[in-house]
């Protein structure tokens, strides 16, 4: 059984400060791991994955993610917040070779002037 | 560009009602999703399909059908809405078996029973 955890409901930055999601996940096998953005009103938008090649996964609009097997964490960040980024971010845990993807609870990020 | 549509941004339905929510994929993939998403909750799988008239359950099937007649089409349908189907539902569609290549999304339909 695979499930992920994200470790903050809410997180409030300054715009140019960086940003940091955190993620912890649970799998029995090798796992692939996304982070996906939801912005308002928008359907979902794939950030970045890991799929068992590099352990830092670079994604688009500046946002990276380092996968740390001991740690079972896949946390996100961006060292300079702008303000679109504000929106909802998922941690998305999946077995690979398994079609079934599993949904953190989402994590808003506010961006402050 | 791949996309995803959802035929309805917003709809409201009456208790007892049957609803269709349509999704339309141009990217000729095999599998289709529908998920449903709740504050606090994340996505919940609801059905997926792998094929044209295949479908498996995911982790919240109860009160909901699905049927896929076409590749390209899946509808996501409500037998008889109840309030506690108000939510935002997801439509999401893959090429691959496994999700090693993310799955694409629709913009979502706002339901809403009263």
């Amino acid at each position: 059984a695979q499930s992920v955890t994200q470790l903050d409901s809410h997180v409030s930055v300054s715009e140019g400060t960086p940003v940091l999601l955190r993620c912890n996940y649970s799998s029995s096998y090798s796992p692939s791991l996304f982070w996906y953005v939801q912005h308002p009103n928008k359907g979902l938008q794939l950030l970045l994955k890991y799929t068992s090649a590099a352990t830092l996964v670079k994604g688009i609009n500046g946002f990276e993610a380092e996968f740390k097997k001991s740690e079972t964490s896949f946390h996100l960040t961006k060292p300079s917040a702008h303000m679109s980024d504000a929106a909802e971010y998922f941690c998305v845990v999946s077995d690979q070779n398994d079609y079934k993807l599993s949904f953190g609870a989402g994590t808003t990020v506010t961006v402050r002037a | 560009d791949v996309k995803v549509t959802q035929s309805s941004r917003y709809l409201v339905k009456r208790t007892g009602e049957k609803v269709f929510l349509e999704c339309v994929q141009d990217m000729d993939h095999e599998n289709m999703f529908w998920y449903r998403q709740d504050p606090g909750l994340g996505l919940r799988l609801i059905y997926f399909s792998y094929d044209v008239k295949m479908k498996e359950k995911g982790d919240i099937p109860e009160g909901y059908s699905v049927s896929r007649e076409k590749k390209e089409r899946f509808s996501l349908i409500l037998e008889s809405a109840s309030t506690n189907q108000t939510s935002m539902y997801l439509c999401a569609s893959s090429l691959f078996w496994e999700s090693v290549g993310g799955y694409t999304f629709g913009s979502g339909t706002r339901l809403t029973v009263v």
